[in-house]
């Protein structure tokens, strides 16, 4: 069975820092491409970043660009999003997604991990 | 970006109704469009991609169809389970999604 993890939300002040994690199991995790899709509390969905599965290809939100990091360590089955300069606006949940193949189809979805932005 | 719309925003039907939701992409995205459900809480789970294909374990009263830039998804016979918001994602660029439609209970 597939499982995404995510961990490391939390409530930080505007302008701080915080890494979100995303342990993977249940399949071949250096194989797939993965994503952070967020939430915004009663919002919609708005993907966020992307990385492919050997991390040759990178893409983020304009929204994020310049401010988060996405990263991944195959040998840890792990994702993670390094979040700086945070905003109001990134308050959201933030979900560790796969992705089919090289498509951004996101075809497996974490429990997500909330982060608060707030002074 | 694509900027995907969806309709109605939300809708009320009973058990065993038809349920049709649209998406309009703003451009041409040929058949790169999916659709996700989501109920109160939890993650969305992915059931149709490539406008048309069931994603596995999702039930046969899920259909989708379209292509270029209408799209739909229907639930043929609505059930219990069914209620919860519903989002269409293009694939074709940099990935978006409409703006969801919440499925109620009459």
């Amino acid at each position: 069975e597939v499982q995404l993890v995510e961990s490391g939300g939390g409530l930080v002040q505007p302008g701080g820092s915080l890494r979100l994690s995303c342990v993977a199991s249940g399949f071949a995790f250096s194989t797939y491409s993965m994503n952070w899709v967020r939430q915004a509390p009663g919002k919609g969905l708005e993907w966020v970043s992307y990385i492919s599965s050997s991390s040759d290809s990178i893409y983020y939100a304009d929204s994020v660009k310049g401010r988060f990091t996405i990263s991944r360590d195959n040998a840890k089955n792990s994702l993670y999003l390094q979040m700086s300069s945070l905003r109001d606006e990134d308050t959201a949940v933030y979900y560790c997604v796969r992705s089919v193949a090289t498509a951004t189809v996101f075809d497996s979805w974490g429990q997500g991990t909330l982060v608060t932005v707030s002074s | 970006d694509i900027q995907m719309t969806q309709s109605p925003s939300s809708l009320s039907a009973s058990v065993g109704d038809r349920v049709t939701i649209t998406c309009r992409a703003s451009q041409t995205i040929s058949i790169y469009l999916n659709w996700y459900q989501q109920k109160p809480g939890k993650a969305p789970k992915l059931l149709i991609y490539a406008a048309s294909s069931l994603q596995s374990g999702v039930p046969s009263r899920f259909s989708g169809s379209g292509s270029g830039t209408d799209f739909s998804l229907t639930i043929s016979s609505l059930q219990p389970e069914d209620f919860a918001t519903y989002y269409c994602q293009q694939s074709y660029t940099t990935p978006t999604f409409g703006g969801g439609t919440k499925v109620e209970i009459k």
